[in-house]
């Protein structure tokens, strides 16, 4: 069964660092997601990304975000210079064309700054 | 904005038994789904069930069955036989339908599950 895949499953990075989180979204999907988990908390919708540019962003997604598709098959994170507060879990997703689809997600990368 | 609420933020069921978990949300659009996901020790989300707004058909999934009620705006689910292996945290999720599938989840903060034996 396809699935999506995150490397790496733990990342840990100094304050003010910059890191970028992959995510190869299976193959057909035209949709694209990043979502945080902070600790004990809730899920939160970061970014969408569609026909190679953000369809939607939430409040979180700041300018120390960005995200890209650089080959037409990864899809990455990258947060430019990382704070305490961005450590947490973070998951990719995508979703196939149609209607009645579901998103399919990553099994999370987690990362700590210390 | 949507929001989803459960108001529930753990709950205990005896092995075999049933449990509802229940799960509000508010909207003002006609055109949606809802979802509930699994989240098991491991953190990996687990698509558990999906209903189609524009259904009125209460969805199901072997042991899984969802109770909507769209002018209410409730979707609680409904475990029956609980096993060990349903202990978890659930989070019942929204999506806008708007032609596309851009638009993201909205999640509430979870039910964390105990399965007592």
């Amino acid at each position: 069964e396809p699935e999506v895949t995150q490397t790496p499953s733990h990342q840990v990075t100094q304050m003010g660092q910059e890191v970028i989180l992959r995510c190869v979204p299976i193959s057909n999907h035209l949709y694209f997601y990043w979502y945080r988990q902070i600790l004990g908390q809730k899920v939160e919708f970061l970014v969408s990304f569609y026909n190679n540019e953000i369809s939607e962003k939430s409040e979180i997604f700041d300018d120390q975000f960005s995200v890209e598709r650089p080959d037409g098959s990864n899809f990455t994170l990258k947060i430019r210079s990382t704070k305490l507060e961005d450590s947490a879990m973070y998951f990719c997703a995508s979703l196939p064309k149609g209607r009645n689809t579901e998103a399919f997600f990553g099994q999370g990368t987690r990362l700590t700054v210390v | 904005a949507q929001t989803v609420t459960q108001s529930q933020p753990e709950m205990s069921v005896q092995e075999a038994e049933t449990v509802t978990l229940s799960c509000t949300y508010d909207t003002s659009e006609s055109d949606y789904y809802l979802f509930w996901y699994k989240q098991p020790p491991s953190r990996q989300m687990i698509l558990v069930i999906r209903q189609e707004a524009y259904k009125q058909q209460n969805a199901t999934e072997n042991r899984f069955s969802v109770n909507f009620q769209k002018a209410a705006k409730s979707f609680s689910l409904k475990i029956s036989d609980s096993q060990l292996g349903d202990a978890a945290m659930y989070f019942c999720a929204y999506r806008l339908y708007s032609g596309g599938g851009a638009d993201g989840l909205t999640f509430g903060k979870g039910t964390h599950l105990i399965i007592q034996p």
